[in-house]
């Protein structure tokens, strides 16, 4: 069984950049989320989809973050302007049962 | 909110048993303590959850108290490819829930 797909692996920009991360979830997980991790501490939930629907993104800083998971399958998050504080991993994760979680998106803000 | 509590770090012999506490004395009756590990630059991977009974699978055991304010992961013969950290998170299964993180311990296995 095919795992969790990110993208890119790494990026590096400069602040006030912008940047999108893709995810692929598991074939048939209706619930998809995205976490940050910052180096040193515990993921972090931004947002948390049900099929095309958001569940809970009160977590989620909606002045540069956006997500969407059309079509209820793949899944982007963006975030513009960046900023230098936005360092961190990017992780998706999807379930059905259990999460699931990809290799994560590294984001480099100079 | 994370709502468990677990030492920062542990050091452990390859081989030999890695017992990981965690503290979750808040916790509801409706709640599972569920352990993920993260080994370096992975995303995190589900070992093993459970209610009220102990647990064994594959990978590992859980002891959970009988009044559930406490849980031990145990791994049965550590190997380096343990080094890892290991997050404690209470959850209540639902199709809605999520899995709020701590900080975890960092085990180092060591030769």
């Amino acid at each position: 069984e095919a795992g969790v797909a990110q993208s890119p692996r790494y990026k590096i920009i400069e602040k006030r950049q912008s940047v999108a991360f893709w995810c692929n979830p598991i074939s048939g997980h209706a619930t998809l989320y995205w976490y940050q991790q910052i180096l040193g501490q515990g993921p972090k939930l931004l947002i948390q989809f049900q099929n095309n629907g958001v569940v809970d993104d009160s977590q989620l800083p909606k002045d540069r973050f956006s997500a969407e998971r059309l079509k209820g399958v793949d899944s982007t998050l963006k975030i513009q302007p960046a900023k230098l504080e936005d360092s961190a991993v990017y992780l998706c994760a999807s379930r059905s049962g259990e999460l699931f979680f990809g290799e994560g998106s590294r984001l480099t803000v100079l | 909110d994370a709502k468990t509590t677990q030492p920062t770090s542990m050091d452990c012999a390859e081989g030999r048993a890695a017992n990981l506490p965690c503290n979750h004395s808040t916790i509801s009756g409706n709640e599972y303590v569920y352990w993920y590990r993260q080994i370096h630059s992975q995303g995190p991977q589900y070992i093993i959850h459970g209610l009220k009974n102990n647990e064994t699978n594959e990978m590992a055991s859980l002891i959970i108290t009988e009044d559930r304010k406490s849980s031990t992961l145990i791994l049965p013969h550590a190997t380096l490819r343990d080094t890892a950290v290991y997050y404690c998170i209470v959850r209540v299964a639902g199709n809605t829930d999520k899995l709020i993180f701590g900080t975890g311990t960092r085990l180092q296995v060591f030769p």
